[in-house]
């Protein structure tokens, strides 16, 4: 009963480094979703997938790339880190047709560190 | 999506009834009410939701007023494990309406 999985849980990069945050739900979910928290802050939303083969932006893309490789997973790509990127990122998804909507499912978060 | 606005931190005791107040005068008549909670450094999790009738789950019970411009959740029976923020949310019911987080309450759960 995994749930979401969010893979690597904890990174620490130098500035212009590049990495790929992992995500991948076993709930067969449509809709899949990037957020990043700032200490002390609220989720901000970073790129969403609203279906396979769709991606969006969101709140804060700037500084992100993601792919929705297939139903299961979506991943999140830093091209150059910044010390500005400095977050936990949390990915997420949901499925909402139907009654039965519990909301979104969360992962446990990456917590990244942009020396 | 609505606006929400909630006290930035409440305390409560264990044991007691913790009643949380949120205030979303814009909701429109589509518009549901979510709560979530993030115990620290974990993921948000989803707690209730509601349109216009009262809702209560295992967690929770979600009392939404009959013009909905406010609500309240209510965790009955307060345990330190209760302790977190909690986040009230107005968002449509279909897939282009997301998530999104404001500040939330800091909910404390004194022994």
């Amino acid at each position: 009963n995994a749930g979401v999985t969010q893979t690597p849980k904890f990174q620490v990069l130098k500035t212009g480094q590049s990495m790929t945050l992992q995500c991948a739900q076993d709930m067969n979910h449509n809709s899949m979703y990037w957020y990043r928290q700032d200490p002390g802050m609220g989720l901000r939303l970073i790129y969403y997938s609203a279906s396979e083969g769709t991606t969006d932006k969101g709140e804060v893309p700037n500084g992100y790339n993601v792919s929705r490789l297939n139903k299961r997973e979506f991943s999140l790509r830093l091209e150059s880190a910044a010390p500005s990127q400095t977050s936990v990122y949390f990915c997420a998804s949901s499925e909402l047709q139907g009654a039965l909507n519990y909301g979104y499912t969360f992962g446990s978060g990456t917590r990244l560190t942009v020396v | 999506d609505a606006k929400t606005t909630q006290p930035p931190s409440m305390d409560c005791a264990e044991g007691r009834a913790a009643n949380l107040p949120c205030n979303h005068s814009t909701i429109s008549g589509n518009e549901y009410v979510y709560w979530y909670r993030q115990i620290h450094s974990q993921g948000p999790q989803y707690i209730i939701h509601g349109l216009k009738n009262n809702e209560t789950n295992e967690m929770a019970s979600l009392i939404i007023t009959e013009d909905r411009k406010s609500s309240t959740l209510i965790l009955p029976h307060a345990t330190l494990r209760d302790t977190a923020v909690y986040y009230c949310i107005v968002r449509g019911y279909n897939a282009g309406n997301m998530l999104t987080f404001g500040g939330g309450t800091r909910l404390m759960v004194k022994p």
